[in-house]
């Protein structure tokens, strides 16, 4: 089983709807996440931390957490084509500065016009 | 100008050679890691340091070393004995609520 699982996708999505990501992880002990963008040939870049149950909210995007279930999710409202990117689910055991940071393979996803 | 820097952004290798790729960073960040990233692939951890002097092995680390002599480094040696070294390697540090990405160094075997 893999530490961090993600649908690999496509997950296609009209233009202004809402994309919902998800994320299962398999240790309990896994503590704080964090959500990431990655365009073709780029660097990931940060989108999102959150390590505490419920929702974090950053403009159009919001974490969900549950760690009693195991999953973490990323929705996307008002989609644009420019979110159009591959999405990375990371998960660290620790609050802090140490520990590895595991990612899944990530989700890919396609706003169309 | 804050952040992690990785160079080069290119970098070519020969059979038998061994590379070093620099990662610098200036976030005061304790905590550092190394990926590789093969086309369509997710990002697989070689090696990562949670502080000077001091790292450990990730799930690929055969074929590569590391050092961690100072708190703003991480540099990473792809030795010879990494037999398939062509891929995308990304360095990454990490404080308490963030972890940032450099700009990756594309290595190519020739």
């Amino acid at each position: 089983q893999k530490e961090v699982e993600q649908n690999s996708g496509p997950l296609s999505v009209p233009e202004g709807a809402i994309a919902s990501l998800n994320c299962t992880y398999s240790d309990r002990g896994s503590q704080s996440f964090f959500w990431y963008r990655q365009y073709s040939g780029k660097s990931p870049e940060l989108i999102m931390f959150i390590y505490s149950n419920g929702d974090k909210e950053d403009g159009r995007f919001t974490a969900q957490l549950n760690k009693a279930s195991q999953y973490v999710s990323l929705l996307i409202r008002d989609s644009q084509p420019s979110d159009s990117a591959t999405y990375l689910c990371a998960a660290t055991l620790g609050m802090g500065g140490g520990n590895k940071l595991t990612f899944g393979t990530g989700t890919q996803l396609k706003v169309e016009l | 100008d804050g952040g992690i820097t990785q160079s080069p952004k290119y970098l070519f290798r020969k059979e038998g050679q061994n590379v070093t790729l620099s990662c610098e960073q200036n976030l005061n960040h304790d905590a550092m890691y190394w990926y590789r990233q093969d086309p369509g692939q997710g990002l697989r951890l070689i090696y990562y340091s949670q502080i000077v002097n001091d790292f450990q092995k990730g799930d690929i680390a055969e074929g590569y070393s590391v050092s961690r002599e100072k708190k703003e480094s991480f540099p990473l040696t792809v030795t010879s004995a990494q037999k398939n070294p062509t891929a995308f390697y990304l360095c990454a540090s990490r404080g308490n609520t963030e972890a940032f990405f450099g700009q990756g160094t594309r290595l190519t075997v020739v």
